[in-house]
C-alpha cells in the first residue's frame, strides 16, 4: 500500500492567518482527496485533488477557503485560508493506490489544527 | 444520493462478548463497502472491503443487498479491538463515510 506522509502533523494558527499543508505520497497514485474530521465528528470530504488542473469541491468547500494544489502524481497541498476556530479540524490526506484491487482509499496520519 | 448510516455512536461490550456494528447505506448503482478503524492516537486504516470477503483480526462483514447492510461482526470481543470505526462507501474512487460508533471492550 502507498505511504502517505502529511505535514505539519499538528500546529496552533492565529484567527486570519492562512497555513498550508503538505501531502508526499511515495509512489504515483491516480487519485488524491482532502478530507476533514472535526472534533466528534466523521469525515467529510473537500476536495479531489486533480493533477495539473483545478481541484473538484464538494457542496459546501470553495477554492478560496481552500486552494489546492497537486503537481504531479505524488504531492498535493491544500491551504486553509483566513482561519477562523470553526476550522479547527483534522485534514486528513487521502489516496487511492492504483496497485491494489477495487477502490481502497489509504490515509495521512492527518494535521491536526486549532485555531486560536 | 449516497448515504451510509452507523445508527450506533457508542458501543460497549464485555470482553468475550459477541459484538455488531450496524451499518446502512443507501445508494443507486452498485456499491463498494469498506469498514475503517482508527484506534487511539493512530491514523485511520483500513479493515476490511466487502470484496475481498475476508476475516481481519476475527472481524467479518456480509453486504446484504436487500437489506441495505453492511454490518461488521466479531464472535468474541477483544481489549484491543476498541477504537472508533467507520463504515465507508464507494461509488465512484471517492469515499463517503458514516458517522462512526466508538466500541469500548470493557475487560
Amino acid at each position: 500500500s502507498a505511504v502517505i506522509s502529511q505535514k505539519p502533523s499538528r500546529d496552533i494558527c492565529q484567527r486570519g492567518t492562512s497555513l498550508t499543508i503538505q501531502c508526499q505520497v511515495d509512489s504515483q497514485v491516480t487519485m488524491m482527496f482532502w478530507y476533514r474530521q472535526q472534533p466528534g465528528q466523521s469525515l467529510t470530504l473537500i476536495a479531489t485533488a486533480n493533477q495539473g488542473s483545478e481541484a473538484t469541491y464538494e457542496s459546501g468547500f470553495v477554492i478560496d477557503k481552500f486552494p489546492i494544489s497537486r503537481p504531479n502524481l505524488t504531492f498535493s497541498t491544500l491551504t486553509v485560508s483566513n482561519m477562523s476556530p470553526e476550522d479547527s479540524s483534522i485534514y486528513l490526506c487521502s489516496v487511492v493506490d492504483s496497485l491494489s484491487s477495487g477502490n481502497t482509499i489509504y490515509f495521512g496520519e492527518g494535521s491536526w489544527l486549532t485555531v486560536v | 444520493a449516497q448515504r451510509v448510516t452507523q445508527p450506533e455512536k457508542l458501543l460497549s461490550v464485555f470482553k468475550g462478548a459477541p459484538v455488531e456494528l450496524k451499518c446502512n447505506y443507501s445508494y443507486s448503482g452498485s456499491p463498494e463497502l469498506f469498514w475503517y478503524v482508527q484506534y487511539s492516537r493512530q491514523r485511520l486504516q483500513l479493515l476490511l472491503r466487502h470484496i475481498s470477503r475476508e476475516s481481519i483480526k476475527g472481524f467479518t462483514a456480509d453486504l446484504n443487498k436487500g437489506e441495505t447492510s453492511f454490518h461488521l461482526k466479531k464472535p468474541f470481543a477483544q481489549e484491543e479491538d476498541s477504537a472508533m470505526y467507520y463504515c465507508a462507501l464507494s461509488g465512484s474512487s471517492n469515499l463517503f463515510f458514516g458517522t462512526g460508533t466508538r466500541l469500548t471492550v470493557i475487560p
